[in-house]
């Protein structure tokens, strides 16, 4: 079936780095993708999200990049603060259909 | 403040017991959903409903049960059917029909 993954389950960064967490998607006809947060015991955060007729969209420090082609998604976390550890997770879904979450990646901020 | 509140934090259910977890929202939001997450594992959908009196199954269904009688609230059965219940359950709600999500600070449920 069709899958959402990630290609890192523990990312590691030193703190005022920049964090990059990647995403691969199978379903080429997904056109809704969404990015979370969790932090331990509490439940996921809306960061960002894009739809498919666009590349990058920007936030708060947060840069989500679509590549189509090799249907890859990635978030991009700027000057990366204790607050920043988490899991990641990304998720996407086709038209009507319910979103299908990925994994996840743990990000760790090194002091 | 508006959100979703799922109560009780924890909870524990002994063999062969049925337990409920709660979710209420006052989003105002039409859809509402329950997930199941396991260490490792990705979000994993239980049941939503789009409407009040109307819910559907999601991937994982056996072993609980919903219902939707208001549209603030959208409580969760676990059971005795369930033989692995122990997870840490989610409960969300969208605007529309999967749409964003926005989830409450979840339920971890263990077995005695």
């Amino acid at each position: 079936g069709e899958n959402v993954g990630l290609h890192l389950p523990t990312l590691s960064v030193q703190e005022g780095d920049n964090s990059i967490i990647n995403c691969a998607y199978s379903n080429s006809a997904s056109d809704y993708f969404i990015w979370y947060k969790q932090e331990s015991g509490k439940g996921p955060q809306f960061i960002i999200d894009i739809r498919s007729n666009m590349d990058k969209r920007q936030g708060q420090r947060v840069t989500v990049l679509l590549n189509k082609t090799v249907k890859h998604l990635s978030l991009q976390i700027a000057a990366t603060q204790p607050g920043d550890s988490a899991v990641y997770f990304c998720a996407e879904k086709e038209g009507a259909d319910g979103l299908t979450f990925g994994k996840g990646t743990h990000l760790i901020i090194q002091p | 403040d508006g959100g979703i509140t799922q109560s009780p934090k924890y909870l524990f259910r002994k063999e062969g017991q049925n337990v409920t977890l709660s979710c209420e929202q006052n989003l105002n939001h039409d859809a509402m959903y329950w997930y199941r997450q396991d260490p490792g594992q990705g979000l994993r959908l239980i049941y939503y409903s789009q409407i009040v009196n109307d819910f559907q199954k999601g991937d994982i269904a056996e072993g609980y049960s919903v219902s939707r009688e208001k549209k603030e609230s959208f409580p969760l059965t676990v059971t005795s059917a369930q033989k692995n219940p122990t997870a840490f359950y989610l409960c969300a709600s969208s605007t529309g029909a999967n749409e964003k999500l926005f989830f409450g600070s979840g339920t971890q449920l263990s077995v005695l």
